[in-house]
């Protein structure tokens, strides 16, 4: 695997259930990042994690539960989630050099449907 | 604040033709700039970054864009576009935060579709 991967593709929950995204870089950086992509809307950054701790929680629902056990590893648990959650929900990693991170590199996203 | 303007949703060229999309930011230190591309059902790839030097930057498949602190602005350009071009397109000003990180804000996008 090279670059960014997300897993699944394509989710579809119901506003009861439990699942989780995962997201995984293969590219050394140690910061990653959440977006949320919705139609008409500008991409929405929800968390940030840089050397595994968390630096950004952006108003975010506590429904979405960020988790970042390493430095190649994120996750984005949901839990009783409302239908106007449905997106693309996007996940990013970049390298921190010099006390900063420049370009971010995007993995294929997951498709998310609330039923 | 900062924030990312990009005034075209949609923009429809026929193949072959130029191209330039256009983008202003607002940001008081200097910027850096990104242009990202996003194909229907995918994540956003980096097409070029300016960072600092030269206000022209090359990037990749042929576009390139160019930087001019005076009007806040960092436009995209292609000389000839493929029928390959259509796509969403992105642009995006990194913004200093706590800790010294930076997050992307970006702007709405705008929606390329090239005609035959």
């Amino acid at each position: 695997e090279t670059g960014v991967t997300q897993t699944p593709r394509h989710l579809v929950m119901g506003m009861t259930n439990k699942k989780s995204l995962k997201c995984e870089q293969h590219l050394g950086h140690n910061a990653m990042y959440w977006y949320k992509q919705s139609a008409k809307k500008p991409l929405e950054l929800m968390f940030v994690y840089s050397l595994e701790e968390r630096v950004e929680n952006n108003s975010v629902p506590s429904r979405f539960s960020p988790e970042c056990p390493n430095s190649s590893h994120l996750f984005l648990h949901l839990h009783t989630l409302q239908p106007e959650d449905s997106a693309l929900y996007l996940c990013a990693s970049s390298q921190r050099q010099g006390g900063s991170s420049y370009e971010q590199y995007f993995g294929p996203g997951t498709r998310l449907t609330v039923t | 604040a900062q924030s990312v303007t990009q005034p075209d949703i949609h923009i429809t060229v026929s193949e072959g033709a130029s191209l330039e999309l256009r983008c202003n930011y607002s940001y008081g230190a200097t910027p850096y700039l990104f242009w990202y591309v996003q194909s229907p059902g995918q994540g956003l790839q980096l097409l070029l970054k300016y960072f600092s030097g030269d206000t022209l930057v090359q990037g990749i498949k042929g576009f390139e864009a160019e930087f001019k602190r005076s009007q806040s602005s960092f436009n995209l350009r292609k000389p000839s576009v493929h029928w390959s071009d259509a796509a969403e397109y992105f642009c995006a000003v990194a913004v200093l935060y706590g800790g010294a990180t930076n997050k992307l804000i970006f702007g709405t996008g705008t929606l390329l579709a090239v005609q035959p």
